[in-house]
């Protein structure tokens, strides 16, 4: 199975600041990476597919970049309701699909 | 909208089994690939598998290949998970979503508790 390693595991982070969480593959995945965001709550919203790929309805300051094995989602400008975590997941050729440990994003 | 509504919170014995159930509306369930998941603390969600509710045709993590069943009713556009024999391993948040490798729509969640 493809390992997911995400880091940080966790990131202290103030309101309006651009902040990378990165994700690295334990081999290459061509892009086939996806973003999803967990709030407190539970729920999870999915974020970027095919690495850069904006969801509908996801504001413009959440991107996705990457390639070979290591890609990253930056916030551009962080909001109130963008504290929350936060997991990369590998789709490439064959199951099983794998997520990253998830990354939670904390009001410094 | 499109909505994913899931049973509530099981509390099971262990060696018992459990059947968790996903709701759908808003979409086409009959043409449609249902995922479920599994989340415990550390954090961490693996993938189970996906059945097609057309067919039924099906695809598991072979991590829980005799654990999970997946199983469909299109009639009621829901979807299933039968979870058997069940340990304390398998304590955990199960989630279901829309899609077969990019997961566009998550249900809420339950929580099954594994305790005699």
């Amino acid at each position: 199975d493809i390992q997911m390693t995400q880091t940080p595991s966790s990131m202290p982070a103030s309101l309006g600041e651009r902040v990378t969480i990165s994700c690295r593959a334990s081999q290459g995945i061509s892009n086939y990476l996806n973003w999803y965001q967990q709030k407190p709550d539970g729920t999870i919203k999915p974020l970027i597919y095919y690495t850069s790929n904006l969801q509908s309805g996801v504001p413009s300051r959440f991107s996705g970049s990457g390639s070979g094995t290591d890609y990253s989602l930056t916030i551009s400008s962080l909001e109130p309701e963008d504290f929350a975590m936060y997991y990369c997941q590998q789709y490439d050729s064959s199951p099983p699909w794998t997520f990253g440990g998830g990354t939670k994003l904390e009001l410094k | 909208q499109v909505k994913l509504l899931q049973s509530g919170a099981e509390l099971v014995k262990p060696g018992a089994s459990v059947k968790l159930s996903c709701k759908t509306s808003g979409f086409t369930f009959s043409t449609s690939y249902m995922s479920w998941l599994k989340q415990v603390p550390g954090p961490s969600i693996e993938w189970i598998g996906w059945i097609y509710a057309g067919d039924g045709g099906t695809n598991y993590n072979q991590k829980f290949k005799g654990k999970a069943t997946l199983t469909v009713d299109k009639s009621s556009s829901t979807a299933y998970m039968d979870l058997s024999s069940l340990t304390s391993e398998d304590a955990a948040v199960y989630f279901c979503a829309r899609g077969v490798t990019t997961f566009d729509y998550w249900g809420q969640g339950v929580m099954v508790t594994v305790s005699s």
